[in-house]
């Protein structure tokens, strides 16, 4: 079964740079949602899209934006990175709650490691 | 979201059941408990959800306490590569709601 693509795998980036990580979720799923999992910490919500909507927001700097697209895909811009930025990124997908009204599996990606230098 | 509570970490023998207990005493009556594990590096991956019924699939149990506040997750016959942390996540089961990770159970599973 075809699962979320994440990409790039691994990125390498230098201090104020920008970067923009994709995500593709699993066929007809309308909702995606972004992860920032620190070294040695636990996944962080920074935020979801349902049907090219914003519909949640967590932790996420306002050096970071991302939107989702007509084909459902995501992406997360990153600009001016910081050390601190250094993380495992990962995109999960799902169906949203008109599609889904008594289900939310939410399915992950493998993640992008970004390291910043 | 409720909060859950889990041990830090967990030794399971090869082979042996691999008991993961999880309390979340603030769990409103509409939430459902659901299990995902985390194996190192990769995606965090769907276990098991249940609301007040235990549940059971192809990799685990769920026992949830009759009063809700409490469920414990059952590998019946840990591998190797069951060594994974494990989250304990209270949530709306309507799609498009977030999942928030509390820290988890480093479970250790050796041979």
């Amino acid at each position: 079964a075809a699962g979320v693509i994440q990409s790039p795998r691994h990125l390498i980036k230098e201090k104020r740079e920008t970067a923009t990580l994709k995500c593709y979720p699993i066929p007809r799923h309308d909702t995606v949602y972004w992860y920032q999992q620190g070294p040695g910490q636990d996944p962080q919500f920074l935020i979801s899209f349902y049907e090219k909507m914003q519909s949640d927001k967590g932790s996420i700097p306002d050096r970071f934006s991302a939107q989702q697209f007509s084909d459902y895909h995501s992406e997360l811009n990153m600009s001016s990175l910081e050390l601190g930025d250094s993380a495992l990124y990962f995109c999960a997908s799902s169906l949203g709650r008109v599609r889904a009204p008594r289900y939310n599996e939410q399915f992950f990606g493998p993640g992008t490691r970004l390291t910043v230098l | 979201d409720a909060k859950t509570t889990q041990p830090t970490s967990m030794d399971c023998a090869e082979g042996r059941a691999a008991n993961l207990p999880c309390n979340h005493s603030t769990i409103s009556g509409n939430e459902y408990v659901y299990w995902y594990r985390q194996i190192h590096s990769q995606g965090p991956q769907y276990i098991i959800h249940g609301l007040k019924n235990n549940e059971t699939n192809e990799m685990a149990s769920l026992i949830i306490t009759e009063d809700r506040k409490s469920s414990t997750l059952i590998l019946p016959h840990a591998t190797l590569r069951d060594t994974a942390v494990y989250y304990c996540i209270v949530r709306l089961n309507t799609g498009g709601f977030k999942t928030i990770f509390g820290a988890g159970t480093r479970l250790f599973v050796k041979a």
